[in-house]
């Protein structure tokens, strides 16, 4: 089975300072990684995906993620965040060895970046 | 950019009656999945369609739940006799090909209340 947990409900973050939003994923194979953005009354808008390679993921709007093998994590960051970026944000992911192509998501995490 | 549409945007029912909820998918997108977040909760997997026949479904698509593709551009998700619990945002998703690395790109949803 595959699952993927949010440890942080909410991220609190001060515009321009770096921004991470954790992500940890368990899989029987190898997962395929994903990362959603959610604004109000919007639908979930892709952000980047981790498939093989390059552990470092460069997405839209400045974000990037890091897959962490070892420690089966997929978080994703910012450099300097923007009030804008306040949404929310989910994790996602399939397993490879899973039949299908089904997502499987976390619970979300609300950014709030303040001025 | 090309994007997935979901109409209508809120739709509001009694128990027991069937609704229908609208998607037009990406044009050249060939997998179609259908996923619901009751608030508060996950973004969970109800099924996906390829090729006019369902290739996956989870334990929530029970006999109450039909997808169907009526013709070149729609998507529908029918549920046949409405209950409480299906009260949810309903998200349409679609994706070019059926492999697991395609990024699904999601529709703004559709808010189903159920009273």
């Amino acid at each position: 089975a595959q699952s993927v947990a949010q440890p942080e409900d909410q991220v609190n973050v001060a515009e321009g300072n770096p921004l991470t939003v954790k992500c940890t994923y368990s899989v029987s194979g190898n997962p395929y990684l994903f990362w959603y953005v959610q604004y109000p009354n919007r639908g979930l808008q892709f952000l980047l995906k981790y498939i093989t390679g390059d552990n470092l993921v460069k997405g839209s709007y400045g974000f990037e993620a890091e897959f962490n093998k070892s420690q089966t994590s997929f978080h994703l960051k910012k450099p300097s965040a923007l009030v804008s970026d306040s949404a929310l944000y989910f994790c996602a992911v399939r397993d490879t060895k899973a039949a299908g192509n089904k997502l499987t998501f976390g619970g979300g995490t609300r950014v709030l970046v303040k001025p | 950019e090309p994007e997935v549409t979901q109409t209508p945007s809120h739709q509001v029912t009694q128990m027991g009656q069937e609704v229908i909820l609208r998607c037009v998918p990406i044009s050249n997108h060939l997998y179609f999945y259908w996923y619901r977040q009751i608030l508060g909760q996950k973004v969970e997997f109800l099924v996906s369609f390829y090729n006019n026949e369902i290739s996956e479904k989870s334990e929530i698509f029970d006999d109450q739940f039909s997808v169907e593709r009526p013709d070149g551009s729609n998507f529908t998700l029918k549920i046949r006799s409405t209950k409480l619990e299906d009260s949810a945002m309903y998200f349409c998703a679609s994706s070019v090909l059926a492999g697991g690395v395609e990024t699904q790109y999601f529709g703004p949803g559709t808010r189903l209340l159920v009273l």
